[in-house]
């Protein structure tokens, strides 16, 4: 199985600042098809999973463009401009390359 | 709007069975592969299963294997998950999950908002 390893695990950032969020893969996810299927997606308390960003960097319809995704072959990063009170949640990267599909241990961001 | 609206989950005793349901709406459902994803209390997100458009292809996590069966019905336009021999581990918030295509799997572009599974005796 593919093991997704994200950091940081929790993630204190105070509002307006940037924050960064690491996921690591333990092979490529590069597909036979040349496609990397690597997905985002953003928790909020007490909601469901909501995707933001699919195939490393393609930001999802009402994505706000200060997410962006970014990485290649077993290196992928979530970057957030300017952190918002809205974005307080966890956050996972996914991999649909190879099954089974995995999910990174999720990272908490929480405002400082 | 998608729509999918998850129901079936309750308590059970270990041992025990139940059938998740997924009513969908708003979207061609057999153009799509769907999927379930579950979510112990506290814990992260792990991929439980995944059906194609055509249900003609499934996929389970080794640790449902054998014990849940995906399937759907796209006359109604619904993805079920039957589970047998229910154990404490499996309990958690069933979510179930539109995929990108018939035969795409990894999309997760749409959720439910979960139905809660709790194996307890």
């Amino acid at each position: 199985d593919i093991v997704m390893t994200q950091s940081p695990l929790s993630l204190p950032v105070t509002l307006g600042q940037p924050a960064s969020i690491s996921c690591r893969s333990s092979q490529s996810l590069v597909f036979s098809d040349g496609i990397t299927y690597l997905n985002w997606f953003q928790q909020r308390p007490g909601q469901s999973p909501r995707r933001l960003i699919y195939k490393v960097s393609n930001r999802d319809s009402g994505v706000p463009d200060r997410f962006s995704g970014s990485g290649s072959g077993t290196d992928f990063t979530l970057k957030i401009s300017r952190v918002e009170a809205e974005d307080v949640g966890v956050y996972y990267c996914m991999q649909g390359t190879q099954w089974p599909i995995t999910f990174g241990q999720g990272t908490r961001l929480e405002i400082k | 709007e998608v729509q999918l609206v998850e129901s079936g989950g309750g308590l059970v005793r270990p041992g025990g069975s139940l059938r998740l349901s997924c009513a969908t709406s708003r979207f061609t459902f057999s153009k799509y592969a769907m999927t379930w994803v579950r979510q112990a209390p506290g814990k992260g997100l792990e991929w439980v299963s995944s059906i194609s458009g055509s249900g003609g292809g499934t996929f389970y996590a080794d640790s449902v294997k054998g014990r849940f069966t995906i399937s759907r019905d796209n006359s109604k336009n619904t993805l079920y998950l039957q589970m047998n021999s229910l154990r404490a581990g499996d309990t958690a918030l069933y979510y179930c999950v539109k995929s990108c295509g018939a035969d795409c799997y990894s999309g997760f572009d749409n959720w439910g908002q979960g139905t809660l599974v709790t194996v307890s005796s």
